[in-house]
């Protein structure tokens, strides 16, 4: 079936630092990537929406510049947490839609924590 | 946009017995209705979808109804056991491909 890899699964960065999350499908086309944020005992949140070869769609609230989107390939789709703060800690989740099928796969997650 | 409710946000039932979890949506073009389990720290595990089109669908223990006139849906898992406990998530969509809106989640805890 269809499975999107997510790494890292963790990270720990320091205040002010940037992280890069990627979200790569390892057996599909993911023409459509979707990210999501989750806090603790919290829905996920929609954040962006990318299309290959395009600019990334934000959700309301999301700043596009503080979190950078990227999705260069069928296959490769990368979110950039810039100067990170601690109130950016969350669960960082992708989600990828397989060209001509129904449904969603959701990569593992990405635990990010900033200190 | 699309604006998912989810009631209630924490279920907890004795095991065997049937645990509901129902969802309203705003938007009536919305047309695809999964629903996931998530278990702690981990991803979200599509358990059962439907689309408009269906009134009702059932798989073992897990059925999902949908009232497309009432815009909600709900989840009905039946002869719950320990591990069905998690936190579900409702989510609807206006088509496929297009990106979808989660409730606020539901976590159940199916009691030995």
């Amino acid at each position: 079936g269809a499975v999107v890899s997510q790494h890292p699964s963790w990270v720990i960065c320091k205040s002010g630092t940037s992280v890069k999350i990627e979200c790569r499908s390892l057996d599909f086309q993911a023409t459509t990537m979707f990210w999501y944020r989750q806090f603790p005992k919290q829905s996920l949140m929609l954040m962006a929406t990318s299309n290959e070869g395009s600019k990334a769609t934000y959700e309301q609230g999301v700043e596009k510049d503080k979190f950078l989107i990227n999705h260069a390939s069928l296959t490769l789709s990368t979110l950039t947490v810039t100067s990170a703060h601690p109130e950016d800690s969350s669960f960082y989740i992708c989600s990828a839609t397989n060209r001509g099928k129904s449904g969603y796969t959701f990569g593992s997650g990405t635990r990010l924590t900033v200190v | 946009g699309e604006n998912v409710e989810q009631h209630p946000s924490t279920l907890s039932v004795q095991e065997g017995d049937s645990a509901v979890i129902k969802c309203t949506y705003s938007d009536s073009a919305s047309n695809y209705f999964p629903w996931y389990k998530q278990e702690l720290g981990k991803r979200p595990q599509l358990i059962i979808d439907i689309r408009s089109n269906v009134g009702e669908k059932k798989d073992q223990r897990i059925a999902v109804t949908l009232n497309k006139t009432a815009k909600h849906f709900s989840l009905h898992i039946t002869e719950t056991q320990p591990e069905d406990s998690a936190v579900y998530f409702c989510a609807a969509s206006a088509r496929t491909g297009n990106q979808f809106y989660f409730g606020t989640g539901t976590s159940l805890t199916v009691i030995p």
